[in-house]
C-alpha cells in the first residue's frame, strides 16, 4: 500500500538559509499534519491542513509557513534557519471520517550548520 | 497546557516476558488514544488505537483505556528483541471522524533482552 512520501530525506543548510520540505499524503487522504522532533524529544505539532485550508496551528515559528496544494501535497517553507531548527520533520496524513488515524512519512532530517 | 506523561525508562524485560507501558493524560476531554512505535531515527509507526474504556487486543498487543483515571496502557506479550524501540503514547482531543493534532508523550524506551 502507498505510504506518505517525504522529500528530501536529508537536508543540510547553513544559518539564515531557507529550506522547503515536501510531503505527498497517502492517496485519498485529505488532511496533512507537520511535526517537528528534536533530538531525544517527542514530536511537536506544527500545523495541519484539511482540503487545502489551514486546519490547526501549533508551535510553528513565524519564520515557517506551509500550504497544501490542489493535488493535496504539502510544502513546509522554512526561512532564516537557526541552529535550533535542526530536527526530524515528519509529515502525517489522515482521512477525515476514519478515526483520526495519522500515518507518518519517513521524515526529513534537517541539519543547520 | 495539555500534557501526556510517560515513564521514560529504559524498561528492560527478558525475551518472552510481558512488557507493560503506561501513559497518563491531563485533558479530560481527550477522545482518541494511540500507541506508536519508533525506532531510532525512524518515523513513528502506529501499533494500536483505542477510543472506548476497556481492553483492545491485536495479536501480541493489548491497549487498555480508563478515562476516569485518565490512563492508557500498552501490554506486549511474548516480547521479542525486535520490539526494542521507543513507544510513544499520543492523545487526540477530537472524536473519531473529526480531526485534530496528536499530543505525544516523551516516550518509553523498551529493551527486550535475548
Amino acid at each position: 500500500a502507498a505510504g506518505v512520501i517525504q522529500s528530501p530525506r536529508h537536508l543540510i543548510k547553513e544559518k539564515r538559509e531557507t529550506a522547503t520540505l515536501k510531503c505527498y499524503p497517502i492517496p485519498r487522504h485529505d488532511t496533512v499534519y507537520w511535526y517537528q522532533q528534536g533530538p531525544g524529544q517527542d514530536p511537536q505539532f506544527l500545523i495541519s491542513f484539511y482540503e487545502k485550508m489551514q486546519s490547526d496551528k501549533g508551535s510553528i515559528p513565524d519564520r515557517f509557513s506551509a500550504q497544501q496544494f490542489s493535488d493535496y501535497h504539502s510544502e513546509l517553507n522554512m526561512s532564516s534557519l537557526e541552529l535550533g531548527d535542526s530536527a526530524l520533520y515528519f509529515c502525517a496524513s489522515s482521512l477525515r471520517g476514519q478515526s483520526n488515524i495519522q500515518y507518518f512519512g519517513a521524515g526529513t532530517r534537517l541539519s543547520v550548520l | 497546557q495539555k500534557e501526556v506523561e510517560q515513564n521514560s525508562g529504559p524498561l528492560s524485560v527478558p525475551e518472552g516476558a510481558i512488557a507493560s507501558l503506561n501513559c497518563t493524560y491531563s485533558d479530560r476531554g481527550s477522545q482518541s488514544f494511540f500507541w506508536y512505535r519508533q525506532y531510532s531515527g525512524k518515523s513513528p509507526e502506529l501499533i494500536m488505537f483505542i477510543y472506548s474504556n476497556g481492553d483492545k487486543e491485536d495479536g501480541r498487543f493489548t491497549a487498555q483505556l480508563n478515562k476516569a483515571s485518565q490512563y492508557v496502557s500498552l501490554l506486549i506479550r511474548d516480547s521479542q528483541p525486535s520490539d526494542s524501540a521507543t513507544y510513544l503514547c499520543a492523545v487526540n482531543e477530537a472524536a473519531g471522524g473529526s480531526q485534530g493534532n496528536l499530543i505525544f508523550g516523551k516516550g518509553t524506551k523498551l529493551s527486550v533482552k535475548p
